[in-house]
């Protein structure tokens, strides 16, 4: 089955920095997502990004399919950003899978 | 605008005791319908999907199982809980077109 492998597993910060989280995929995809794992365990959906880019605030995405992978980047991060970020992609087999999750930490 | 309910938010239930989690969904006809489960440390498996009333695919050999008796409801369930299905289990609906796949707030499940 397709792969998905992110990269740093883990990253601390200080309130102000800019990060960029990154998603390899094994296979070509027809659904890209990140979420954001609240504290309370809640998967939030960031973005959904099969190709292309995209913002939201502080957050944007690029996927370069041809490539396969995908870019989070947060900038002028907060406290409020941290948790665990997931990539997750859906091949032609209408599942979806999920990396292994990046955990944040933004100190004040 | 669809929404996935899910429920309850947290169970201690004692080995050997049966589970039963729900999910429904609303706002949407025939979708597909997922569980996912997260053990301690942050990974998500897959353990069951549906496309349609009474179709379920098993992912992953376990103590559990899963049944979906109306179009919009997905129920997990097991006769007899085991420490080891202790985590935190996670609805899914998916995938809309330009929206992908939307996650209820997860059943956190400690059997003891």
């Amino acid at each position: 089955g397709i792969q998905v492998e992110q990269s740093p597993p883990d990253l601390i910060l200080q309130e102000g920095a800019n990060s960029t989280l990154r998603c390899n995929f094994s296979d070509s995809v027809n659904n890209l997502q990140w979420f954001h794992q609240n504290p309370w365990g809640q998967l939030i959906n960031l973005f959904y990004i099969p190709s292309g880019t995209k913002q939201n605030g502080r957050l944007s995405a690029t996927t370069v399919a041809t490539e396969r992978y995908s870019l989070l980047y947060i900038s002028s991060s907060q406290t409020t950003d941290s948790g665990v970020y997931f990539c997750a992609v859906e091949g032609g087999s209408e599942k979806l899978v999920f990396g292994k999750g990046m955990k944040l930490t933004v100190n004040p | 605008s669809q929404t996935i309910h899910q429920w309850p938010a947290t169970l201690v239930q004692p080995v050997g005791s049966p589970l039963s989690l729900e999910c429904t969904v609303e706002g949407t006809s025939n979708p597909n319908l997922y569980w996912y489960r997260q053990a301690a440390g942050r990974g998500l498996q897959l353990l069951f999907y549906s496309v349609g009333i009474g179709q379920i695919s098993s992912e992953v050999p376990q103590n559990l199982s899963a049944s979906r008796p109306q179009d919009r409801q997905f129920i997990l369930s097991s006769k007899k809980l085991l420490l080891s299905d202790s985590g935190f289990y996670l609805c899914a609906w998916g995938g809309h077109m330009n929206y992908g796949y939307t996650f209820g707030s997860g059943t956190r499940l400690t059997v003891v």
